[in-house]
């Protein structure tokens, strides 16, 4: 069964903690990314990575880190220097030099 | 500037008939629209495509019009359905340096289906 998957679903974090979010897919895409969504905001990106080993900012990079050591795991870490972290975050992959993105499930954030 | 946006927030539909979602885009060397449709909680879902050197497509109950002369993308729905119900963004993806896609998406129309 092929996809994308993130994990976890809810979470929950106390101000000053570092998080990471995980990201996985088995569709054998090259490129993966990390979008933001907000109420009333269209997605915005955080970090891409068009191949294993490689990645770039997006534009709301700022407080946000990546890794991308393997090609189907391109997990997120949200650190304690981003100002307004809570938001629902979403992973998306795709082949590299195609457009279309697949999206996972998506996390919700939520700081306390 | 460059900017996908959408005419309506809210869209709601009695069940059975069409429904029309509208999206601007400003770039003009865009070469590539997706829509998608998000249901609540979850993470978007891809429905249909265009390229910029096409004006229609039609996937199943859905088709895609693009209006390159006034920049204007839209999703029609034939026939809308209750599991129709969900937000609906628009994309726009223009080329650059290095062989990414650029892509912008827009805030998202709400379409609800009245039963």
């Amino acid at each position: 069964d092929g996809g994308i998957t993130q994990s976890p679903k809810y979470l929950f974090r106390k101000e000053g903690q570092n998080v990471t979010l995980s990201c996985e897919q088995n569709l054998n895409h090259d490129a993966m990314y990390w979008y933001r969504q907000d109420p009333g905001q269209g997605l915005r990106l955080i970090y891409y990575s068009q191949i294993v080993n490689d990645f770039q900012k997006g534009d709301i990079a700022e407080g946000y880190s990546v890794s991308r050591e393997k090609k189907e795991s391109f997990p997120l870490t949200v650190t304690s220097a981003q100002k307004n972290p809570t938001a629902f975050y979403l992973c998306a992959s795709g082949v590299a030099g195609v457009d279309t993105q697949y999206f996972g499930p998506g996390t919700r954030l939520t700081v306390l | 500037g460059e900017s996908v946006g959408l005419h309506l927030p809210t869209l709601s539909v009695q069940e059975g008939d069409n429904s029309i979602i509208n999206c601007a885009y400003s770039n003009s060397a865009s070469d590539y629209f997706i829509w998608y449709k998000q249901e609540s909680g979850k993470g978007p879902q891809f429905i249909i495509d265009i390229r910029s050197n096409m004006d229609k497509r039609q996937g199943q109950r859905v088709t895609v019009l693009l209006n390159k002369t006034v920049k204007h993308l839209s999703l029609q729905i034939a026939a809308t359905q209750p599991g129709d119900s969900a937000v609906y963004f628009c994309a726009e993806n223009f080329p650059r340096a290095g062989g990414y896609q650029k892509v912008t998406f827009g805030t998202g129309t709400k379409l609800q289906v009245i039963p």
